[in-house]
This record gives C-alpha cells, sequence and structure tokens, in this order.
C-alpha cells in the first residue's frame, strides 16, 4: 500500500535554530499538507498547498513557517526560527480525495 | 463554529464489549466526517467516515452512526479487543480540503 514518507522521525534543535522537515507524499496525489500535533492534544491544521501553491494556512502558520515543493516528490516544512513551544509532532498528508498521514516527525525544541 | 467536540476524553472497555464514542459539530458546512485511528508514535490512519447523506455506515466491527439534525455522530466498535486500544480522533472537512479534528478518545479494551 503506497505510503507518505516523513524524515527523520525525531529531531532535537536548539531554539533560533532552522528545521526542515521533510516528506515524500504518495506519487499520484495533488494535495499536500502539514498538520501539527502538540503531545497530548488534538493534530491541527498548518497549511495545504496544491498546484505549486499555498492553498489555505492556519494561524498557526506564521512567518516563522514555509513549505516548498523542491522537486516532484518532496515537500519540506520549514521552521525558520524555532521557539520552545513548536515542539510537537509534525504531520504531513497527501490526498487525492482521501487523505495518507505519515508517521510524523517528533521535533523537540530546547 | 469551526470546532469538532469529542466526548470522552479517555474510555476503559472490557474485551468483547461495545466502545462508543461521540462528536458533535456546528458549521454546517461540513460534508465529510472520517474517524482516524492513531497508535504511539505513529500518524493518524482513515478508519471509516461517512457523508451527511447517509445516517450510518458499517465496515466489519465498526460503525459510525450520523445524526444531521443534531449536527453530532459518534463511533460504535462492536466486540472491541485489545488490539482496538488506541487514540480515536473524529474529524470533519467543508469546502475547504483541510480536517478539523476532534479532541481524541484513548481507549483502552482490557482482557
Amino acid at each position: 500500500e503506497p505510503e507518505v514518507t516523513q524524515t527523520p522521525s525525531h529531531q532535537v534543535t536548539q531554539m533560533g535554530q532552522e528545521v526542515i522537515l521533510r516528506c515524500v507524499p504518495i506519487s499520484n496525489h495533488l494535495y499536500f499538507y502539514w498538520y501539527r500535533q502538540i503531545l497530548g492534544q488534538k493534530v491541527e491544521f498548518l497549511v495545504s498547498f496544491y498546484n505549486n501553491e499555498i492553498s489555505e494556512k492556519s494561524e498557526i502558520f506564521d512567518d516563522q513557517f514555509s513549505v516548498e515543493r523542491p522537486d516532484g516528490s518532496n515537500f519540506t516544512l520549514k521552521i525558520r526560527s524555532t521557539k520552545l513551544e513548536d515542539s510537537a509532532m509534525y504531520f504531513c498528508a497527501s490526498s487525492s480525495g482521501g487523505y495518507t498521514f505519515g508517521s510524523g516527525t517528533r521535533l523537540t525544541v530546547v | 463554529q469551526q470546532q469538532v467536540k469529542q466526548s470522552p476524553q479517555s474510555l476503559i472497555v472490557q474485551k468483547g464489549g461495545i466502545s462508543i464514542i461521540n462528536c458533535a459539530y456546528e458549521n454546517t458546512a461540513f460534508d465529510y466526517f472520517p474517524w482516524y485511528q492513531q497508535f504511539p508514535g505513529k500518524g493518524p490512519a482513515l478508519l471509516i467516515a461517512i457523508r451527511p447523506d447517509v445516517s450510518e455506515k458499517k465496515e466489519g466491527r465498526f460503525t459510525i452512526s450520523f445524526n444531521k439534525s443534531a449536527k453530532q455522530f459518534s463511533l460504535h466498535i462492536m466486540d472491541s479487543q485489545p488490539g482496538d486500544s488506541a487514540t480515536y480522533f473524529c474529524a470533519a472537512r467543508g469546502n475547504t480540503d483541510k480536517l478539523i479534528f476532534g479532541t481524541g478518545t484513548r481507549l483502552q479494551v482490557f482482557p
């Protein structure tokens, strides 16, 4: 069964550093998303991406965040200057109708 | 209006019992209601989904009941098994493609 692949599975970074979370969506999917889940809380929408541009973003997705599809297969989330409160699981998803989520990247900001 | 309220927060069920998780929404523009199952360290996985034009959908031991007038929907897990122990999230999607998740229910099924 096709999968959404995320790397790394766990990243520890110092406050103020930039991080890039990587995702390989399912190859024939057209819509791409990032969601975030702070430990023990609900999954929250960050951003959706279609046709090489952001189609919607939440209030969480401020100027510190950016997304990119640098080539035909990867989809990245960049956090420019990490804060302690960015510590969370970040899930990538892709869709061509139904969503498929990746296993997530646990980001720990220290 | 964008919220989806989910209850209970946690649920303990004996093996073979019925697990029932409830969700409620406000936004009548929502037109797709999926349930996700999440195991520790994994991403949410689609379990079953329903659209508001039907009142019930069953897939194996999992059933969604949908009450459009009350703006409520629920997940029933029949013959609950220890392997069903996970966190369950309801969600809703409207005219944009984003999912609005409920707060999650941690289900524990004891043998």
